[in-house]
């Protein structure tokens, strides 16, 4: 099974914020890492897959970029909305596995 | 926009089976993977399995020995049915639908929780 290991597990920061989300993968998974979005009592919300690529609707102060097998998800501007828990999940193989989780709180 | 709607029993007790149902609005299953993932309480989420068009089947060897995950595309709907609960299969189970070459989860159920207590 190929494990993500994401961090920091949560992380306090100011509306304007740059925050920077890190999960990295036990094997080789290419571009197949995605990012989730969740708020207390919803279901996750799909950021960005395939590594870069936006859902539609998302918007574009999140951005998702890879270094070999480090997977980073960047929000530019926090704003008090993306107080949340992220997740970041990887499609290459099945298990689908998920990391962790991040939670995002503003100062 | 498609609507996936979870539906089942909400409270087993330990040893029973643990059944639901997605419901899946305005869509056709062909060209997508449907998938469940559940999140115990206060922790993250875990893939369970999920099913294609074709009825073939990917499982999380985790559950694999409990597990069927079932397509009726007459009734637009997909099943999920985990055998021989116990207090560690509590959660909220979720469905939701998977892209073709990224499998990535692009629409979700709003979730259901489901707990075994004796």
């Amino acid at each position: 099974d190929v494990q993500m290991t994401q961090s920091p597990s949560s992380l306090s920061a100011s509306v304007g914020d740059r925050v920077t989300i890190t999960c990295r993968a036990s094997h080789r998974i290419d571009n197949f890492l995605n990012w989730y979005q969740q708020k207390p009592g919803k279901a996750p919300r799909l950021l960005i897959y395939a590594t870069s690529t936006l859902q539609s609707g998302v918007p574009l102060r999140f951005s998702g970029s890879d270094s070999g097998t480090d997977f980073t998800l960047t929000i530019t501007n926090l704003q008090p909305e993306d107080a949340a828990t992220y997740y970041c999940q990887q499609s290459y193989t099945t298990p689908r596995s998920f990391g962790q989780g991040t939670k995002v709180e503003l100062k | 926009q498609v609507q996936l709607q979870e539906r089942g029993a909400g409270l087993l007790k330990p040893s029973e089976a643990l059944s639901l149902t997605c419901a899946v609005s305005s869509e056709s299953f062909s060209g997508y993977f449907w998938t469940w993932i559940r999140q115990p309480p206060g922790k993250g989420l875990e893939w369970i399995g999920e099913i294609e068009h074709r009825g073939n089947t990917n499982y999380n060897p985790s559950l694999r020995d409990r597990l069927t995950i079932s397509l009726d595309t007459s009734r637009s709907l997909f099943s999920l049915n985990l055998n021989s609960v116990t207090a560690a299969d509590t959660g909220v189970y979720y469905c939701a639908r998977e892209g073709w070459l990224q499998l990535e989860a692009d629409s979700w159920g709003q979730g259901i929780l489901v707990t075994v207590s004796s």
